[in-house]
């Protein structure tokens, strides 16, 4: 079945460090990729997609692409803030048939001053 | 903010209980998702409707159930409740068909605590 793999956390950086969340996953058919971002005490938010391969989604300086080759769609970003913060998602979605997304297991993010 | 709405946004209740939590999707999004996230588990799909029927099931549970009214709200009723059933309950909606690969609006959630 489908499945997302995310690199285990907490991730704990300086401000202004550069960032890399990994991120592999597992699918049948062509699946559109997504980071999601969760804040403490909110709901998940999209920070990004993909749809094709070769894509580069971006978003607030965060960036991924997505690479059919290696199955893998990292997400990074040049220089983190204090306000980045936050629990990242990396989840995929099928273009057919009756699925709802698939996540992976999240990766906290801390970045302090 | 989303636009989805989640009530209540804190629940307690006791082992053997049965709860309802309800989700307002966004204006005009025809698909609602629950998920259920826990410590451990991570982010679970459990149940997906269309337009007030049925599209999908993931690892729900058979002492949960949910609906999607005419109006388009959705409740997840959860009943028998365990020590185990404790975790955060997230309701997405979307505007395309289900299947799309179209991405997810999430409510801020329902945390349920059971004691």
């Amino acid at each position: 079945g489908d499945s997302v793999t995310q690199m285990e956390g907490p991730v704990t950086l300086s401000e202004e460090a550069f960032l890399t969340i990994n991120c592999t996953y597992t699918a049948t058919g062509y699946p559109s990729l997504f980071w999601y971002v969760q804040y403490p005490g909110e709901g998940l938010q999209l920070l990004l997609k993909a749809t094709k391969a070769d894509d580069k989604g971006s978003n607030k300086g965060f960036e991924a692409t997505y690479r059919k080759e290696t199955t893998s769609f990292h997400l990074e970003k040049g220089s983190v803030q204090v306000s980045d913060s936050a629990v990242y998602f990396c989840a995929l979605g099928i273009n057919t048939g009756r699925r709802a997304l698939t996540f992976g297991s999240g990766t906290r993010l801390q970045v302090q001053p | 903010d989303s636009g989805v709405t989640q009530t209540p946004k804190h629940l307690i209740t006791a082992t053997g209980q049965r709860v309802t939590l309800r989700c307002s999707p966004r204006s005009g999004d025809l698909s609602v998702y629950w998920y259920q996230q826990s410590l451990d588990q991570g982010l679970q799909f459990l149940i997906q409707y269309y337009n007030g029927e049925e599209r999908a099931k993931g690892n729900i549970l058979e002492r949960f159930s949910a609906q999607q009214f005419p109006d388009l709200h959705s409740e997840l009723n959860l009943s028998s409740l365990e020590l185990g059933d404790s975790a955060l309950y997230f309701c997405a909606s979307s505007g395309e068909v289900p299947g799309s690969g179209s991405p997810l609006h999430f409510g801020n959630g329902t945390r349920l605590t059971v004691t």
